[in-house]
């Protein structure tokens, strides 16, 4: 079945810098999707991406859609210590029984020193 | 709050026991997606129903069930219960059926299998 390689699956960071992390697939997506959750939580999305090149921001908040359509990155600028969480990234296809079923990373947990 | 409302939020049960989860989608969502989070496993599609009527199958067991009823609330019934299955279970809620509406999650419930 599809996978998702998600990296780091840790960060520890001080407030103000700036975080990066990605997913890779060994299949096509149609869609990715970033989704953040807190403890005890479920996750919260955070940003669609629906065009293979597709560059999105939320706030500070960014991520792009692969080109090859196998990948996806999300950058936080300027952390703040509620950025704190695990992220996930997720793939969606489209049409036969898939339907909506997202496919997820192992997820990034991220801890933001004052 | 994502408007998607899960009940019990936690459940402490036994071995061989049989649990009912239940899920209130959010206000005009008529699809409903259930999703397993365990610690070796990650975030796991399990089934998927659309006004009533199911979708699309993942990874579930066939000691799970679930139903979507008339009111569009949703129930995920585990039985024959192994230790195994302690995890978090999520549901999600989205307008339409299809890769085209996204997904937003309620709070989970936590099953725990002594």
């Amino acid at each position: 079945g599809q996978q998702l390689n998600q990296s780091p699956q840790s960060m520890f960071i001080q407030e103000g810098e700036d975080v990066s992390m990605n997913c890779t697939s060994s299949s096509i997506f149609n869609t990715w999707l970033w989704y953040k959750q807190d403890p005890g939580e479920g996750p919260v999305l955070l940003i669609a991406l629906y065009k293979a090149g597709e560059l999105t921001s939320n706030g500070r908040l960014t991520a792009q859609f692969g080109i090859t359509r196998k990948d996806s990155f999300l950058n936080i600028s300027a952390s703040i210590p509620s950025d704190v969480g695990i992220y996930f990234c997720a793939g969606r296809n489209a049409g036969g029984t898939s339907y909506g079923k997202l496919t997820f990373g192992q997820g990034t947990i991220l801890t933001v020193h004052p | 709050d994502s408007g998607v409302t899960q009940t019990p939020k936690h459940l402490i049960t036994a071995t061989g026991q049989r649990v009912t989860l239940r899920c209130s989608p959010r206000s005009g969502d008529l699809s409903v997606y259930w999703y397993q989070q365990s610690l070796d496993q990650g975030l796991q599609f399990l089934i998927q129903y659309y006004n009533g009527e199911e979708r699309a199958k993942g990874n579930i067991l066939e000691r799970f069930s679930a139903q979507q009823f008339p009111d569009l609330h949703s129930e995920l019934n585990l039985s024959s219960l192994e230790l195994g299955d302690s995890a978090l279970y999520f549901c999600a809620s989205s307008v339409g059926p299809g890769e085209a509406y996204e997904q937003y999650f309620g709070p989970g419930t936590r099953l725990t299998v002594t």
